[in-house]
């Protein structure tokens, strides 16, 4: 069976600072990947998706970026954090394993930015 | 542009109650729609619907698409307070990957 794996589960981090997240999913291979940004209050806004190792597209301009190194690794950063990169990030997988259109989400990380 | 939405925002009941989850759509491509139900984190995936009229079902939930008149229900009968949280309504429409656009979600809170 598929897992997906987020961390950290919450992180502060300070105005300026830089961010890195990561996301990694076991159990499949060549899945399309998702990094999703959920505001409180807010429905799940698309950041950037992944169909294959170095290939990202992004939705949104803004302040991140996305890298993917490997198959099923991908990472979510910024060089410097600004207050309204705060939120809930999830990443999520789909693919051929499972139901191809449904996408599965990772337990998310909480970011605070001060 | 694309569009999900959701109604009601909000919704509070008791146990037992029956309740009706709405989900309205403009995409200029439809694929399917999918329910996921958000507790604390991460979504978890209730339904996909991809044709009109054919009800899909899950112990008390069920959901149903209407393709000519671009909605969707989600309907919980005999609601606990394990039910409460947040519906979220997305549809995917066919490109280079399997794009979901989200709806806000309706707060589900379900009391004793």
């Amino acid at each position: 069976s598929q897992t997906i794996h987020q961390w950290p589960a919450t992180l502060v981090q300070p105005v300026g600072s830089p961010l890195s997240l990561e996301c990694t999913v076991e159990g499949t291979s060549n899945p399309n990947l998702y990094w999703y940004r959920q505001a409180a209050g807010r429905g799940l806004q698309l950041l950037f998706y992944s169909v294959g190792i170095g290939q990202i597209s992004s939705e949104v301009p803004q302040n991140l970026s996305a890298s993917r190194p490997q198959d099923r690794q991908f990472i979510l950063s910024s060089k410097k954090l600004l207050l309204s990169d705060s939120g809930f990030y999830l990443c999520a997988w789909s693919g051929l394993a499972a139901n191809e259109e449904t996408q599965y989400f990772g337990p998310g990380t909480r970011l605070l930015v001060l | 542009e694309d569009k999900v939405v959701q109604s009601p925002l909000s919704l509070v009941v008791h146990e037992g109650d029956t309740v009706t989850l709405n989900c309205s759509y403009e995409v200029t491509n439809f694929r399917s729609l999918l329910w996921y139900k958000q507790e604390k984190k991460a979504p978890t995936f209730l339904f996909m619907l991809t044709s009109s009229g054919i009800e899909k079902k899950s112990g008390r939930l069920s959901s149903i698409l209407d393709k000519k008149e671009l909605f969707s229900i989600l309907n919980i009968t005999a609601t606990q307070t394990g039910d409460s949280a947040v519906y979220l309504c997305a549809v995917n429409f066919p490109g280079n990957t399997d794009k979901l656009i989200f709806g806000t979600g309706t707060r589900l809170q379900v009391f004793p």
